[in-house]
């Protein structure tokens, strides 16, 4: 499976804009970019994919590097809600979800 | 919005003693999975189910371990003979269709002693 590399943490700001970067320098062209979060004492929650082209949804925005070695999820308004750990994702071929450690972030009032 | 609904909430039981766990789906998704997650650890995968047969295990998902759907609702995973070490969440998700996003539920905490 192909790895990524995230930050362990952030922080934010309510109401500021987050940028969330992922590193997947070994994604293959067929590998989604899934970002999935967990909030706290809760099973996790889809929030976007894609595969090549920026994506937007009512949750966040992706952003896909040209050469797809890199990602970043954006919210474009933290609330104290977002606060949680927030999985990049490359899915290849399969429909299992491998997690790592993911980023946590910190949304402060 | 539709949800994926877990039950119990928190199982409490004995080691050696068998638990299943139980999900109800989103009515119109296919394709059903497992995941565990150890207190402070990441969520791990354990098997994944579509066409009433498993399609997908990890090396977790050993012979303790078994899924069913027995009444075209209710999607199960027993565990045989608990152990401490099988101490976790349990997550419980589906899918629509291959490739789609997976809806978990809220997980159940499973509790050996």
């Amino acid at each position: 499976d192909a790895k990524t590399t995230q930050p362990n943490s952030m922080e934010s700001n309510e109401e500021e804009p987050v940028h969330l970067p992922c590193n997947h320098s070994t994604i293959s062209g067929t590998d989604y970019i899934h970002w999935y979060r967990q909030l706290p004492s809760q099973g996790p929650e889809y929030v976007i994919h894609g595969l090549t082209s920026n994506v937007n949804n009512r949750m966040a925005s992706l952003a896909i590097a040209e050469d797809r070695k890199s990602s970043t999820l954006i919210l474009h308004r933290a609330t104290l809600r977002d606060a949680a750990v927030y999985y990049c994702i490359l899915k290849r071929g399969t429909d299992k979800l491998i997690f790592g450690t993911g980023t946590r972030l910190q949304v402060f009032p | 919005e539709p949800e994926v609904t877990q039950t119990p909430s928190h199982q409490v039981t004995q080691m050696g003693q068998e638990v299943i766990l139980r999900c109800v789906p989103i009515s119109n998704h296919l394709y059903f999975y497992w995941y565990r997650q150890i207190l402070g650890q990441k969520v791990e995968f354990l098997v994944s189910f579509y066409n009433n047969e498993i399609s997908e295990k990890s090396e977790i998902f050993d012979d303790q371990f078994s899924v069913e759907r027995p009444d075209g609702s209710n999607f199960t995973l027993k565990i045989r003979s608990t152990k401490l070490e099988d101490s976790a969440m349990y997550f419980c998700a589906t899918s629509r269709g291959s490739g789609t996003e997976a809806f978990f539920g809220q997980g159940t905490r499973l509790t050996v002693v």
